[in-house]
């Protein structure tokens, strides 16, 4: 049972680089959402998607650009890398509404941006 | 953006006391308040998604209610264990939706 997945699950990048974040789920799920954590920050919402095709912003939206061409994939790419990007990432995807629908978390993938 | 707060931030408490936490919401447009347990170096793990004001929802020795008319759900742990260590978290959607939006956690330490 694969779940969510998360790729790469370490990077390091250098300011100014550009790199793409894949979340994949394998449960048929129509939501799907991005993540960052950082210390007394707790979760915030990046991006999220209540479809295929569809994507929407989050909390924290500034940096960050998201894709979701196919229902199974959500790609999280960040154009210009910043320190302040330094982070770790979770996807997250949910059956249904989140009224309803609990989220299922991928790893995490932890990015460090010098 | 919505205020979701939890409290306390940290707690430390001994094997087999009992213990309990606050999430405090906006008690306007209420959709639905989750609760996940996240132990350290994993992901989240939903513990329940309450959805009517009254609920009470269990799971072994974690229970959790809800009162949506004053804006507040408790999370229960009966008889704590070591391994109930871990950051509780909730989270109250923004809109019908996919913006849930997450409260900073408790940090639950459980000592042997």
């Amino acid at each position: 049972n694969a779940g969510v997945t998360q790729t790469p699950k370490f990077r390091v990048l250098k300011t100014g680089q550009s790199m793409t974040l894949l979340c994949a789920q394998d449960m048929n799920h129509e939501y799907m959402y991005w993540y960052r954590q950082d210390p007394g920050m707790g979760l915030r919402l990046i991006h999220y998607s209540v479809g295929e095709g569809t994507t929407a912003k989050g909390e924290v939206p500034d940096g960050y650009n998201v894709s979701r061409l196919k229902k199974q994939n959500f790609l999280l790419g960040l154009e210009s890398a910043a320190p302040s990007q330094t982070s770790v990432y979770f996807c997250a995807s949910s059956y249904d509404r989140v009224y309803t629908g609990e989220l299922f978390f991928g790893e995490g993938s932890r990015l460090t941006v010098l | 953006i919505l205020n979701v707060e939890q409290s306390p931030q940290s707690l430390h408490v001994q094997e087999g006391d009992s213990t309990n936490f606050t999430c405090s919401f906006p008690s306007s447009n209420f959709y639905a308040l989750h609760w996940y347990r996240w132990e350290t170096a994993k992901s989240p793990e939903a513990l329940f998604v309450m959805t009517l004001n009254g609920d009470e929802k269990k799971k072994g020795r974690i229970s959790a209610t809800l009162n949506t008319k004053e804006g507040y759900s408790y999370l229960y742990i009966k008889g704590s264990q070591p391994e109930d260590s871990a950051t509780y978290l909730c989270a109250f959607p923004y809109n019908q939706g996919g913006k849930l939006i997450f409260g900073q956690g408790t940090e639950l330490s459980v000592k042997p």
